[in-house]
């Protein structure tokens, strides 16, 4: 079956630093591959999304590279701010399966001003 | 727009008593499905629908029924409530294979 592994939390960082959130996945057939956030209190929001090998995912400075060789999808910004504070999901979709989404357990991030 | 809607929002539920959370989307779309949130173990499916009158398992359907008489709406019912199903529900939706999943804001459920 289909997993997604990502890595555990809390990540802690300063404000301006770098961030990465490892994010790989096993999957039967060829996915495709989504990183979602979750503020405090609320659902969740999608971050990005790509949906073939070597597509590369952007939104708010967040990126991410659809790595099929390393079955890998993580997450990077050049530099956080404090609002970037969240839980984030990596998460993963066969369009064969009725569009259900597989994901990660999840990475909570703290940015310290 | 109203998006994803679920209701209610907080809800404490004795054990064995019955309550259904709805959920409710005005974008015409024709999957939807819902998971529950649990810490450390990211969200799990446990029931989806592809269209009105189509209904199927996720990865944890036990204790949970659902139906889809229409496609705005797609409830899931507790027939038993047990302290296990203490968790965060989210509906979400999509208009078809490969498109965006949309989430409502999720419903929390304490079970004592």
């Amino acid at each position: 079956g289909n997993s997604v592994t990502q890595m555990e939390g809390p990540v802690t960082l300063s404000e301006e630093a770098f961030l990465t959130i490892n994010c790989t996945y096993t999957a039967t057939g060829y996915p495709s591959l989504f990183w979602y956030v979750q503020y405090p209190g609320e659902g969740l929001q999608l971050l990005l999304k790509a949906t073939k090998a070597d597509d590369k995912g952007s939104n708010k400075g967040f990126e991410a590279t659809y790595r099929k060789e390393t079955t890998s999808f993580h997450l990077e910004k050049g530099s956080v701010q404090v609002s970037d504070s969240a839980v984030y999901f990596c998460a993963l979709s066969e369009n064969n399966a009725g569009n259900m989404l597989t994901f990660g357990g999840g990475t909570r991030l703290m940015v310290k001003p | 727009n109203a998006g994803v809607t679920q209701t209610p929002k907080f809800q404490v539920l004795k054990t064995g008593q019955s309550m259904t959370l709805q959920c409710a989307q005005d974008m015409n779309h024709e999957y939807m499905s819902w998971y529950r949130q649990d810490p450390g173990m990211g969200l799990r499916l446990i029931h989806y629908s592809v269209g009105a009158g189509i209904t199927d398992q996720g990865e944890v359907p036990n204790g949970y029924n659902v139906s889809r008489s229409t496609t705005e709406d797609f409830p899931l019912r507790l027939l038993s409530a047990a302290p296990s199903q203490t968790s965060v529900y989210f509906c979400a939706s999509a208009r078809g294979a490969g498109n965006t999943i949309y989430f409502g804001e999720g419903s929390w459920l304490t079970v004592v």
